[in-house]
This record gives C-alpha cells, structure tokens and sequence, in this order.
C-alpha cells in the first residue's frame, strides 16, 4: 500500500540500549518530519528533513539523531535510550509541496524504555 | 514564536448535536492553520487547512472551521455529530517552511 511505513510498530529498550525508527515513504515527498507523541502534550517535532541529504532540528532533539540518505527514508536513532523517551514515535511526509504543512502521517511506533 | 492552544482536553456531545472544538493561536506573522484527526492506534489525518484564500474553510467529513484574526482563533465545527467522529482532534500552526506545531489535542467523545 502506497504511504508512509514505520517499523518496527513496537519496542521495548532497556536504559543505554540504542535503536533505530525506521521510515520509509512512496509518495515521492520531499519533506519528511519525525514527532513523538506524548499524553497531554500533542505531537512534538524531533526533526525534520527538507529535502535528500539536509536535516535540521525541531522542538526536541536531544538524545536522538536523524538521517535521510535518500529520498524514501528517513530513520531516527536513539543512541541511549532513557526512560524520558518512552513515547509514540510518528513519521510524516509532506504532501503538497514543501511549507504546505499537509502530513501524511504512519501508524506510530511504541517505544518503551525501561 | 508560534503556538496554539487547544481549550478542552475533553469533550462530549450527544450524537446529533453541535460539535465545537476550540482552537487559539499565537505567531508573529500570518499564519498556515490546520485541524488534523487521530483515530485509535493510527497516525494523523488532515481535516482542512486555511492558508488566507477564506476565512471558512470547509473540510473532510462535514467539519469546518472559521478563522477570525481579532479572536487569534481557529475554532473547528460540525453542525450534527455522529458516532463516527469520536476521535482525538489537534490543531496545529505554521507560516513558513517546515515547521509545524501541534495543540495538546480534544479528545471528542460521541454519546448515543
């Protein structure tokens, strides 16, 4: 099916234990965004891409790291998870056009920490 | 900066009746406004978008929502609820490349 894939949909780290949010998109999109999602707190942007090659951070960065080597992937890693990450990781593309703020989003990924 | 505040983390109607999800926000210049739905255990949708060209914008599934630049507000509305749209609803703001900030979110709760 044609959209924005996560894997893996759950996880369960251990504190210090590093991973990496896969995201892949079909639908040709330029500018493609990571959230993480947290009760009470609505979405919050982790780190988006613009275009292949280029990342820049958002509201939260720290503790994770990006890369976006071509245009359908763009994957987050946690290099030592903390319980302070146990979260709902969402992927997005932009539909549109880049600044037109219509995401297309994935399922989410589960991510506990404990 | 830019921000929106959603008032309400929870709201119920009765199905059939008005649903009015509030939504205010704050930016320094003229800002792209969304309203996006989340059902259980999925991603986000978008619902509609105001980018200047009306004040009422229409969007998916009957919803629309008024922007009014005195009220700094984005209020989204359906005139008769269903069962259907029982959801969670953010708002979000942007007025530039690539970065959009999301409301706390109002979970919508439809009563039969």
């Amino acid at each position: 099916n044609a959209g924005v894939t996560q894997t893996p949909k759950f996880q369960v780290l251990k504190t210090g234990q590093s991973m990496t949010l896969q995201c892949a998109q079909d639908m040709n999109h330029n500018s493609m965004y990571w959230y993480r999602q947290d009760p009470g707190m609505g979405l919050r942007l982790i780190y988006y891409s613009a275009s292949e090659g280029t990342t820049d951070k958002g509201e939260v960065p720290n503790g994770y790291n990006v890369s976006r080597l071509n245009k359908r992937e763009f994957s987050l890693r946690l290099e030592s998870a903390a319980p302070s990450q146990t979260s709902v990781y969402f992927c997005a593309g932009e539909t549109g056009g880049a600044g037109t703020g219509e995401l297309f989003f994935g399922e989410g990924s589960r991510l506990t920490v404990l | 900066a830019q921000s929106v505040t959603q008032l309400g983390s929870h709201v119920s109607v009765s199905e059939g009746a008005l649903v009015l999800l509030r939504c205010n926000y704050s930016s320094s210049v003229p800002p792209y406004l969304f309203w996006y739905v989340q059902y259980p255990n999925q991603g986000l949708q978008l619902l509609l978008k105001y980018t200047s060209a009306a004040t009422l914008v229409k969007g998916i599934n009957g919803f629309e929502a008024e922007f009014k630049k005195s009220e700094t507000s984005f209020h989204l509305t359906k005139p008769s609820a269903h069962m259907s749209d029982a959801a969670e609803y953010f708002c979000a703001v942007g007025n530039n490349f690539n970065k959009f900030y999301f409301g706390s979110g109002t979970k919508l709760n439809v009563k039969p």
